[in-house]
């Protein structure tokens, strides 16, 4: 079974901090993504990459910036957490390129960031 | 990006089939059909997908339209373990997932 875990399940921070939230998928996907989750407003994109080293910026890039050094790993960075960043975080890898018709997308359980 | 319309809520009652509905009528001639579901508290897992033809996997079956305007998930004897909220996403060749707010499914005892 694919298997894409985020490092932690809660987290509380405080504002101003900067805030590492990890994704380790062990499926060898070439596509990994990384989706807030609020009440009201479903699941939005925040970035995705395609290849190591790569990324894209999704519909809400702002405050957020991404890294993936290795293939497996694909990290979110909150430089200076805010209130309005307070959500459930999801991380989602997928086996093919963008193009590909049949590009499902695997997701971890999920990180609930509380920023106070 | 084609959008999606689906109920906000729907009851089944356990060992019945439920049938959840899905009207995407802007969809283009190479866009697929996703299913996915939200179980409370866990992140969303994939169902089913298709793109013309009618579907079925060991999780749930799928019926599209002819003109491919809309779409229909059939899961066959649901469970209390169903229950969950479902989300029909079209996806387009640019390959992003765009969940709308999905149908909250309740399955009774």
């Amino acid at each position: 079974d694919v298997k894409v875990t985020q490092s932690s399940r809660y987290l509380v921070k405080r504002t101003g901090e900067k805030v590492f939230l990890e994704c380790v998928q062990d499926m060898d996907h070439e596509n990994m993504f990384w989706y807030r989750q609020d009440p009201g407003l479903g699941l939005r994109l925040i970035y995705f990459s395609y290849d190591v080293k790569m990324k894209e910026k999704g519909d809400i890039p702002e405050g957020y910036s991404v890294s993936r050094e290795k293939k497996e790993r694909f990290s979110l960075i909150l430089e200076s957490a805010s209130t309005n960043q307070t959500s459930m975080y999801l991380c989602a890898s997928s086996p093919t390129g963008l193009a590909g018709a049949k590009n499902i997308q695997y997701f971890g359980a999920g990180t609930r960031l509380s920023v106070l | 990006d084609a959008k999606t319309t689906q109920p906000p809520s729907m009851d089944c009652a356990e060992g019945r089939a439920a049938n959840l509905p899905c009207n995407h009528s802007t969809i283009s001639g190479n866009e697929y059909v996703y299913w996915y579901r939200q179980i409370h508290s866990q992140g969303p897992q994939y169902i089913i997908h298709g793109l013309k033809n009618n579907e079925t996997n060991e999780m749930a079956s799928l019926i599209i339209t002819e003109d491919r305007k809309s779409s229909t998930l059939i899961l066959p004897h649901a469970t209390l373990r169903d229950t969950a909220v479902y989300y029909c996403i079209v996806r387009s060749q640019g390959g992003k997932l765009i969940f709308g707010q999905g149908t909250e499914l309740s399955v009774k005892p």
